[in-house]
């Protein structure tokens, strides 16, 4: 079946670092990707919809100039969390459809920890 | 997308059928019904989707009522592995939109 691979499954890191997350289609091509964030014992929110080659659209309260997201292929959807801090410490989990009226699949997430 | 109610909890007997309800009385002629599950520290995973017929494949089934205003998720033979939230979506297939998660059902399975 359809799978999607999200890399690295954990980051610790200080606060002000960037962090760059991975999302990939291994084995379909999508044009549309989503990213959600997950904070402990909620469920998931999401954050932003990836088009390839265009710019992604962001959910209300997402600050877009913090959370950067590339859609520069079909496979391949990054979320870059710019200048961390403790409380961008979450669960992010992107997703990917493989068409219209196929059902989304969903990475295994990125535990991102912020000292 | 139509909203829907979950019972937050349900407890399942290893071995036995698990049962979910899902209430979905909104629900408006072109929506499916989708369920997916979140084991702890994972992806939420796809389980099964349908329109109004009932549908079953390798992990479950799902029941809908003739009315399509409520539907029943089934896991015939539920092992400890099947603990985990437990989500009902509805939404139009066609849509380019991506899925919305409510609360869920966390279902517990215990020997």
């Amino acid at each position: 079946g359809a799978v999607v691979s999200q890399h690295p499954s954990r980051v610790i890191c200080k606060s002000g670092t960037s962090v760059k997350i991975e999302c990939r289609s291994l084995d379909f091509q999508a044009t549309t990707m989503f990213w959600y964030r997950q904070f402990p014992k909620q469920s998931l929110m999401l954050m932003a919809t990836s088009n390839e080659g265009s710019k992604a659209t962001y959910e209300q309260g997402v600050e877009k100039d913090k959370f950067l997201i590339n859609h520069a292929s079909l496979t391949l959807s990054t979320l870059t969390v710019t200048s961390a801090h403790p409380e961008d410490s979450s669960f992010y989990i992107c997703s990917a459809r493989q068409g219209v009226g196929q059902p989304q699949h969903f990475g295994d997430g990125t535990r991102l920890s912020i000292l | 997308d139509a909203k829907t109610t979950q019972p937050p909890s349900m407890d399942c007997a290893e071995g036995r059928a698990a049962n979910l309800p899902c209430n979905h009385s909104t629900i408006s002629g072109n929506e499916y019904v989708y369920w997916y599950r979140q084991i702890h520290s994972q992806g939420p995973q796809y389980i099964i989707h349908g329109l109004k017929n009932n549908e079953t494949n390798e992990m479950a089934s799902l029941i809908i009522t003739e009315d399509r205003k409520s539907s029943t998720l089934i896991l015939p033979h539920a092992t400890l592995r099947d603990t985990a939230v437990y989500y009902c979506i509805v939404r139009v297939t066609q849509a380019g939109t991506a899925l919305i998660f409510g609360k869920g059902t966390t279902l517990s399975v215990s020997s």
